[in-house]
């Protein structure tokens, strides 16, 4: 159980250009979504917290308008980063609460803007 | 959220029994302790979650102490496949929209 994918694992962008990141718990319902950013060799950077049918609260010094997240159903939530540029680049993970104190993550996505 | 402090790394030999401890002074009555295991890009793995004393299961032991400032992570005999990057974090159950904020994390390697 607790299975969360994410699509694609890793992604090529020129600067300037979009890119939008999937989320989907396979096989439980997830109302609450957590996306994270990490760089190289360093922790989780908790982003965003994505609720199903509401707005997203973004962590301090995280731009809700460069990182847009959607959750519209119960088992998908999406992150897309807008006008993405070479400091975007990143592993970006989601996650998804399934039981009391435990999430289901994501493998990964590896973002890289060129 | 209780903040946890554990070591930045550790080394350990194939077969050995690693301990890997983290503090967690300002843990509150009802927060639990969860340990995840991340390899390099892939997202964390649950491995064990405590409340108190000791909890075993087939990957991991932990134990806490009775003042709770504290746990261990215990692996029995690690492979060369246990090398990753662990982390502890002091939870809130039954609250899904509780946040998880990663510490450092303990990066261990295990060499053969």
């Amino acid at each position: 159980g607790a299975v969360v994918s994410q699509h694609p694992s890793w992604v090529i962008c020129k600067s300037g250009t979009s890119v939008k990141i999937e989320c989907r718990s396979l096989d439980f319902q997830a109302t609450t979504m957590f996306w994270y950013r990490q760089f190289p060799k360093q922790s989780l950077m908790l982003m965003a917290t994505s609720n199903e049918g509401s707005k997203a609260t973004y962590e301090q010094g995280v731009e809700k308008d460069k990182f847009l997240i959607n959750h519209a159903s119960l088992t998908l939530s999406t992150l897309t980063v807008t006008s993405a540029h070479p400091e975007d680049s990143s592993f970006y993970i989601c996650s998804a609460y399934y039981l009391p104190g435990r999430r289901g993550f994501g493998q990964g996505t590896r973002l890289t803007v060129v | 959220l209780a903040k946890t402090t554990q070591p930045i790394s550790m080394d350990s030999y194939e077969g050995q029994e690693v301990n890997i401890t983290c503090s967690h002074n300002n843990i509150a009555t009802n927060d639990y302790i969860t340990w995840y295991q991340q390899f390099p890009s892939q997202g964390p793995r649950f491995i064990i979650q405590g409340y108190k004393t000791k909890v075993t299961n087939e990957v991991a032991s932990l134990f806490i102490p009775a003042d709770r400032k504290s746990s261990t992570l215990s692996l029995p005999r690690v492979s060369l496949s246990d090398t990753a990057v662990y982390y502890c974090l002091v939870v809130v159950p039954g609250n899904q929209g509780g946040k998880l904020i990663f510490g450092q994390g303990t990066e261990l390697s295990v060499k053969p």
